[in-house]
């Protein structure tokens, strides 16, 4: 059964740093698009980045410059380096295979 | 950007009875590869989102023929034949012909 699982959330301060990993499983993520969307507390979804098969990288204007989205082949992860975080990064973040395949999320709360 | 108009926000169904859920692009989201990339996911309470239909009519994995999707162009909409209990919460429609991939604001199904 395809599955990816996140992991990496967690409570930062306003301008930390923050590495999420998504792990993939039965599906390569190098052939596949891997997404990332987030949705803050009681709000809707937000699309923020994805990177493709042949490893372009294209962002959301609300993280571009502070977020990079990276492939590692040999565990079969994507992960999102994200840096400069603020309060309004707060959210669950999904990693999706084509976005049709959803994990369950990572929690990142940004906060003093 | 594309913006995603969903309608109604809201909706309060009899179980049984059908409902629909319409989607408006701000543009065309024919791809120039010819495909119309529209998406429905519904998401449960404290549950991730998962797909419902993809490319505006395709029925994702397991999902029941209750649920049903067409549209064309730059108006979409999203029926359930009958209503049952478990298909309460949150549906959105998803553009990804064009980046940044957006939601729509998502429409609220509860039982009356």
């Amino acid at each position: 059964e395809v599955q990816v699982v996140e992991s990496g959330g967690d409570l930062v301060q306003p301008g930390g740093s923050l590495r999420l990993s998504c792990a993939a499983s039965e599906f390569t993520v190098s052939t596949n698009y891997m997404n990332w969307v987030r949705q803050a507390p009681g709000k809707g979804l937000e699309w923020i980045s994805v990177i493709y098969g042949g490893g372009d990288t294209y962002y959301a204007d609300s993280v571009k410059g502070r977020f990079t989205l990276s492939r590692d082949n040999s565990k079969n992860t994507v992960n999102l380096q994200m840096n400069s975080l603020r309060p309004d990064d707060t959210a669950v973040y999904y990693c999706s295979r084509s976005l049709y395949d959803w994990g369950r999320g990572t929690l990142v709360t940004v906060s003093s | 950007d594309i913006v995603m108009t969903q309608t109604p926000l809201s909706s309060p169904v009899t179980l049984g009875q059908p409902a629909s859920i319409s989607c408006r692009s701000s543009q065309s989201l024919e791809h120039s590869d010819g495909t119309t990339y529209l998406s429905w996911l519904h998401q449960r309470p404290g549950q991730p989102p998962r797909v419902l239909i993809y490319k505006i009519s395709n029925r994702f994995s397991g999902v029941p023929d209750r649920f049903s999707g067409s549209g064309a162009g730059t108006d979409f909409t999203l029926r359930i034949s009958r209503v049952e209990a478990e298909d309460v919460g949150v549906y959105y429609c998803l553009q990804a012909a064009q980046f940044p991939c957006t939601f729509g604001q998502g429409t609220k199904l509860e039982i009356k």
